[in-house]
């Protein structure tokens, strides 16, 4: 079956760093990739939806000066938190869709990064 | 507009009891229903999906029954193992491209 990677799966930073993680479709070309954050004992929320070539599109409330998207391929997705603070502390998950033709689409997850500001 | 409602959690049961996380759905259109896993420390899994009223989908013993009349989706599983504690996800889409996702519902069984 389809595979999403991200990389890394966890990371440490110290506050007023930046990080940046990778969101990749292993063996399928994805028209459009998601990324999700999400807080302890909380649902998924969308923060931006990235498409190839073009800028990505943010979710009402966030940053997008804060939450960097490149949408280099195809097969890659890169969000940057950019000085980051620890309330950017969280679980951040991307998602790959793979057209199934018509209009119709698979959704594929990735495994998730857990990023600690510190 | 479109959002998914789950019972709030955390459920706790012991192994072998029957497990039922309720999930309805508002939706302007017909979507496709889902329910996502979410095993510790990892990230969703898809465990079963039902595209049209009255199908059912089903998956390691979890079954879930798309009702259009009741706008519900609920999960069920007869017998529960440890191995099921994970925070279970109900979702809708249209297209597959865009989901929305309930709060979670956190399970866990205990020996």
């Amino acid at each position: 079956g389809a595979v999403v990677s991200q990389h890394p799966s966890w990371v440490i930073c110290k506050s007023g760093t930046s990080v940046k993680i990778e969101c990749r479709s292993l063996d399928f070309q994805a028209t459009t990739m998601f990324w999700y954050r999400q807080f302890p004992k909380q649902s998924l929320m969308l923060m931006a939806t990235s498409n190839e070539g073009s800028k990505a599109t943010y979710e009402q409330g966030v940053e997008k000066d804060k939450f960097l998207i490149n949408h280099a391929s195809l097969t890659l997705s890169t969000l940057t938190v950019t000085s980051a603070h620890p309330e950017d502390s969280s679980f951040y998950i991307c998602s790959a869709t793979r057209p199934k033709g018509g209009s119709s689409y698979e959704q594929y997850f990735g495994p998730g990064t857990r990023l600690t500001v510190t | 507009g479109d959002s998914v409602t789950q019972m709030e959690g955390p459920v706790t049961l012991s192994e072998e009891a029957f497990l039922t996380i309720n999930c309805t759905y508002t939706a302007t259109g017909y979507p496709s229903l889902f329910w996502y896993v979410q095993y510790p420390g990892e990230g969703l899994q898809l465990l079963l999906k039902a595209t049209k009223a009255d199908d059912k989908g089903s998956n390691k013993g979890f079954e879930a029954t798309y009702r259009k009349e009741t706008t519900s989706f609920h999960l069920e599983k007869g017998s529960v193992q440890v191995s099921d504690s994970a925070v279970y996800f109900c979702a809708l889409t249209y297209t597959g491209n865009q989901f929305y996702f309930g709060t979670g519902t956190s399970l866990t069984v205990i020996p």
